[in-house]
């Protein structure tokens, strides 16, 4: 399985672009880059799922280059709310199990 | 989305004692569900995957007998945490993927041991 590397943690402020970039050097030919935020004593909950150039959702975009050794998660306007603990994890298709790295610590503050 | 509901959401039990912890996969079937604990301040870590109809894939260093793990149908896994020890005291979280391979997480469970 890919190891992931991400900042330990972040700090934003209210209204400002977040982009959190993860490497993945050994990412595997089928596997997907996916993205997870995670709040306090909760479940970690999916934000966005790529393979290769950018994807966007009402949530987020997503930045894979084309040699796909890294990928970039972009929060757009962040508020109070989006603090939480993000993780990206590659991911390949069948019920593969997920490999939690350390995750990136997003605070943001007013 | 899918949903995947955990219960007890937080449960506090005397050391020596076992506790279950539920697992359901509200909308779709799940035949893997997979089983984390996590610690304050870290990250999830994988205890095992949870098989129906046959018996779970523990990962290294996690005791078979002591996190004993049942997928009862296709709905529903169970994690029981036999003879508990405050050290086992975590956040207990599950996870089932739909039938597109999507991983939906339950809410988790608080397990403190006394």
């Amino acid at each position: 399985l890919a190891k992931t590397t991400q900042p330990i943690s972040m700090d934003s402020y209210e209204g400002q672009e977040v982009n959190i970039t993860c490497s993945h050097n050994n990412i595997a030919t089928n596997d997907y880059i996916t993205w997870y935020q995670q709040f306090p004593s909760q479940g970690p909950r999916f934000i966005i799922q790529g393979y290769k150039t950018k994807v966007t959702n009402e949530v987020a975009s997503l930045f894979i280059p084309a040699d796909r050794k890294s990928s970039t998660l972009s929060l757009p306007r962040v508020s109070l709310s989006d603090t939480a603990v993000y993780y990206c994890l590659p991911a390949g298709s069948g019920y593969n199990k997920l490999i939690f790295g350390a995750g990136t610590r997003l605070a943001v503050h007013p | 989305g899918a949903v995947v509901s955990q219960h007890p959401s937080r449960v506090i039990c005397k050391s020596g004692t076992s506790v279950k912890i539920e697992c359901r996969s509200l909308d779709f079937q799940a035949t893997t569900m997979f089983w984390y604990r996590q610690f304050p301040k870290q990250s999830l870590m994988l205890m095992a995957t949870s098989n129906e109809g046959s018996k779970a894939t523990y990962e290294q260093g996690v005791e078979k007998d002591k996190f004993l793990i049942n997928h009862a149908s296709l709905t529903l896994s169970t994690l029981t945490v036999t003879s508990a020890h405050p050290e086992d005291s975590s956040f207990y979280i599950c996870s089932a993927p739909d039938l597109y391979n999507e991983q939906f997480f339950g809410p988790g469970t608080r397990l403190t041991v006394l």
